[in-house]
């Protein structure tokens, strides 16, 4: 148990739906994360939030959009997903942004059908 | 961008065994971390080590920030050390802290 939750544990959803990933993290740090994992690839960092400001990878499609409403909850808004979006989606927070340890969630499994 | 590289990709022990994992990036970096991955995808942090060297139990990882590498040693090895290491690395730029994964060393460990 490493302080950070994600719900749903596993998605599959069609290329027309549009579903939400959900992160809450229990430790009280200020920054949190969305990376993806795709088989064969290294982590890739998506977004990072912290209280001040949102980081945004430029590769990221517009598909993919991420909602911060207080330090402590992040989720990632998914509508017209490609199959090619399949992927492990990973939440991760730390006390602050740099200089500190990054603790990861549990994952959510996305299928896109 | 920041190049990293683990070595070895895949790697098969022995229960019992010592193994050292090696991450190699191509440029002076703020932080450096270890995670284990477990098969079931969670990522467990084991070190937060920039530089110098720290022990946990039978694991221990040593960073040579100066040289651009880090090493894991795992000693006696069990089953349960089984799933992926990946180390990541950050490199702080003036507008924002990027985060790169090494792709990783996948270790089995047989009984």
């Amino acid at each position: 148990e490493t302080g950070v939750t994600q719900t749903p544990r596993h998605l599959v959803m069609g290329m027309t739906n549009k579903k939400s990933l959900k992160c809450e993290q229990h430790l009280g740090h200020n920054a949190m994360y969305w990376y993806k994992q795709s088989a064969k690839k290294p982590l890739e960092l998506m977004f990072v939030y912290s209280l001040e400001e949102r980081v945004e990878n430029n590769s990221v499609p517009s598909r993919f959009s991420p909602e911060c409403p207080n330090s402590s909850h992040l989720f990632l808004h998914l509508h017209t997903l490609q199959p090619e979006d399949s992927a492990l989606y990973l939440c991760a927070s730390s006390q602050d942004r740099g200089d500190h340890e990054q603790y990861f969630g549990p994952g959510t499994r996305l299928t896109v059908t | 961008g920041i190049q990293v590289e683990q070595s070895p990709p895949d790697l098969i022990l022995q229960e019992g065994a010592n193994s050292t994992l090696r991450c190699n990036f191509s440029d002076s970096v703020n932080n450096l971390q270890w995670f284990h991955q477990n098969p079931w995808g969670q990522l467990i942090n084991l070190f937060y080590i920039p530089s110098g060297t720290k022990q946990n139990g039978r694991l221990s990882a040593t960073t040579v920030a100066t040289e651009r590498y880090s090493l894991l040693y795992i000693s006696s090895s069990q089953t349960t050390d089984s799933g992926v290491y990946f180390c990541a690395v950050e490199r702080r730029k003036t507008s924002y802290d990027k985060v790169i994964f090494g792709p990783g060393t996948s270790l089995s460990v047989i009984p």
